[in-house]
């Protein structure tokens, strides 16, 4: 059964740096989300992306952060300078041929920020 | 702003019960409400999608229902088993535009041998 993959499953960083995370959404699919979970707090949504471009954010989603689909497959999220309070899992989703079909998430990545 | 409850924070119960799951949201436009297990440490498996005109969904042993116009989902579990412990939310996507989805904290449930 096809899946959302996500990649590295853990990642350090050290305060300021760069991170990008990775995710290979289902191939078919043509609506990406970004979600994050801070550890003990609800799920929150950070961003959608469709058609090459952001269709909605969140006020989390703030000038640090970036999203890209630089292939046909990949579907990247960046943040420029991270935070202590960025530390969370960050999931990634896709969605099928219509944006209120059932989103289907990864298996995260754990960012942590020292 | 949509706001989505689950109440209680955790539950345990011996195996072989049947139990019901609450949810409730406080904007009652919504496109669907979809339920998810989430497993520690690991990412978000989709159980079931209710769509706004549905009233109710089955998956094996598995019933969600939905009363869009109280704000209200429950998830239904029949003849628990130790492998459904785990924690379950449920995510609200509202209409127009937005196709974000809007997450209770969930209910983390423990099912005893």
């Amino acid at each position: 059964e096809p899946e959302v993959t996500q990649t590295p499953s853990h990642q350090v960083t050290q305060m300021g740096q760069e991170v990008i995370l990775r995710c290979v959404p289902i191939s078919n699919h043509l609506y990406f989300y970004w979600y994050r979970q801070i550890l003990g707090q609800k799920v929150e949504f950070l961003v959608s992306f469709y058609n090459n471009e952001i269709s909605e954010k969140s006020e989390i989603f703030d000038d640090q952060f970036s999203v890209e689909r630089p292939d046909g497959s990949n579907f990247t999220l960046k943040i420029r300078s991270t935070k202590l309070e960025d530390s969370a899992m960050y999931f990634c989703a896709s969605s099928g041929q219509v944006k209120t079909d059932t989103q289907y998430f990864g298996p995260g990545t754990r960012l942590t920020v020292l | 702003k949509q706001e989505v409850t689950q109440i209680p924070a955790a539950l345990s119960v011996p195996e072989g019960e049947n139990l019901v799951l609450n949810c409730s949201f406080t904007d009652s436009a919504i496109y669907n409400l979809q339920w998810f297990r989430q497993d520690p440490g690991k990412g978000l498996t989709s159980l079931l999608l209710i769509q706004s005109s549905q009233r109710e969904q089955t998956s094996g042993r598995l019933n969600a229902s939905l009363d869009k116009s109280s704000g209200r989902s429950t998830l239904y579990i029949a003849a628990s088993q130790p492998g459904d412990s785990a924690t379950y939310l449920c995510a609200v996507r509202g209409t127009g535009a937005n196709s974000k989805l809007t997450f209770g904290k969930g209910i983390t449930l423990s099912v005893r041998p």
